[in-house]
């Protein structure tokens, strides 16, 4: 158990809907990161939020976005659905930035778009 | 080229064998980790390090930074020990922590 929790388990969406995938952090992880992990890859870095705020990005399109709230939660939307979408989406906290820092994962949410 | 590369990415194993698992890297790094990863999704990290050599219980973790290379191993590895084990390296500078993974290699420990 890392203490990271994530929903929903699975979702299905049909192409062109928009999705909201949730993280709750452990308490005191001021710093959450999102990946996607298509089927057969490693995970590629969606964004990286630190005390509310982004800061970083990877290569992914305006639509997908993030919020990060003071109760150690944050949301990952997607907007415009796309076929190539459909991954599992982890989330990962810590409690800072720093190199030292170990990074704690979610069990993530499987988004299967239709 | 992926920037992290692994190897095999498939390895199969009879119970009680040896395991190696192989990870190399392009880019300069300030720390490197081996995770697990379990059908169904969920990822645990195993190790991370920046330097030397890493145990804990039948896992080994070593890197070497001039060389670019870092190997995980199992010692008397278990059917428990099946699972995707995972190299995810993180760079130099930039204000995220952001890992940069390799693609995996599932292991399965045959019994």
């Amino acid at each position: 158990e890392t203490g990271v929790t994530q929903s929903p388990t699975h979702l299905i969406k049909t192409r062109g809907q928009q999705v909201t995938l949730r993280c709750s952090s452990q308490s005191g992880h001021n710093t959450v990161s999102w990946y996607q992990q298509a089927l057969g890859q490693g995970p590629q870095f969606i964004f990286q939020y630190y005390r509310e705020e982004e800061n970083g990005r990877g290569n992914f399109p305006p639509r997908f976005s993030g919020l990060q709230f003071p109760n150690y939660s944050s949301e990952l939307n997607v907007n415009a659905l796309e076929l190539d979408d459909s991954a599992l989406y982890l989330c990962a906290s810590s409690v800072g930035t720093g190199i030292s820092y170990e990074q704690y994962f979610g069990p993530g949410t499987r988004l299967t778009v239709t | 080229k992926n920037e992290v590369e692994q190897s095999p990415q498939n390895l199969t194993a009879q119970e009680g064998e040896f395991i190696t698992i192989n990870c190399s890297y392009s880019v300069g790094i300030s720390a490197l980790h081996w995770l697990q990863q379990h059908p169904g999704g969920g990822i645990v990290s195993l190790f991370m390090l920046s330097s030397g050599k890493k145990k804990h219980g039948r896992l080994i973790a070593t890197i070497n930074i001039q060389e670019k290379h870092s190997s995980l191993h199992i010692t008397a590895s278990h059917p428990r020990d099946s699972a995707v084990y995972i190299c995810a390296v993180r760079g130099y500078g930039g204000a995220t922590n952001k890992l940069i993974f390799g693609t995996g290699t599932l292991l399965a420990v045959q019994p």
